[in-house]
């Protein structure tokens, strides 16, 4: 069964650079969730999407941005990048319905900031 | 949102059920439970919900107290590659919430041979 694809599984960027990263959802998933994940801590959510429109916001940075496409897909834009935005992110998605289903994540993308 | 207290870790033997405690005694009564786990540095991996009655799925049972305070997940025969961080989740109907994951501490899980 097709999975929650991101992309590039890993990446390194110097201090103050730019980083993008994507997030493909499964197939039929409406809404997408971006969560971060520093060494030795629990993943922490920074924002979602519903239908190309964001629907809720965490703990994400003014330095980051975030958007949905038309087909689904969604990008996670990170400037002026400090030391400490290494870490593993994840994406995930979900079907929504009247009830809440689960979400599925992705591998996860591996930023390191040098 | 409910906060929810697990234990830091548990050992259980391989082979054996490994019964995995959570407290949420604020949950709403809308307020599902949700069950994640995580193996290391691999994304969360979903394992099973239930709002007020037992649910039990191919992965694990999910036992819920009748005053919904506390819940236990049970992985019936533990394998190695059942260690892992387990996340105990209250979570409100997609109505009232965008389905968002707060994650907590969780309890990690070491199966042993």
């Amino acid at each position: 069964a097709a999975g929650v694809i991101q992309s590039p599984r890993h990446l390194i960027k110097e201090k103050r650079e730019t980083a993008t990263l994507k997030c493909y959802p499964i197939p039929r998933h409406d809404t997408v969730y971006w969560y971060q994940q520093g060494p030795g801590q629990d993943p922490q959510f920074l924002i979602s999407f519903y239908e190309k429109m964001q629907s809720d916001k965490g703990s994400i940075p003014d330095r980051f941005s975030a958007q949905q496409f038309s087909d689904y897909h969604s990008e996670l834009n990170m400037s002026s990048l400090e030391l400490g935005d290494s870490a593993l992110y994840f994406c995930a998605s979900s079907a929504t319905g009247d009830q809440n289903t689960e979400a599925f994540f992705g591998q996860g993308t591996r930023l390191t900031v040098v | 949102d409910a906060k929810t207290t697990q234990p830091t870790s548990m050992d259980c033997a391989e082979g054996r059920a490994a019964n995995l405690p959570c407290n949420h005694s604020t949950i709403s009564g809308n307020e599902y439970v949700y069950w994640y786990r995580q193996i290391h540095s691999q994304g969360p991996q979903y394992i099973i919900h239930g709002l007020k009655n037992n649910e039990t799925n191919e992965m694990a049972s999910l036992i819920i107290t009748e005053d919904r305070k506390s819940s236990t997940l049970i992985l019936p025969h533990a394998t190695l590659r059942d260690t892992a961080v387990y996340y105990c989740i209250p979570l409100p109907p997609f109505l009232s919430n965008t389905g968002k994951l707060i994650f907590g501490q969780g309890t990690t899980l070491q199966v042993k041979p």
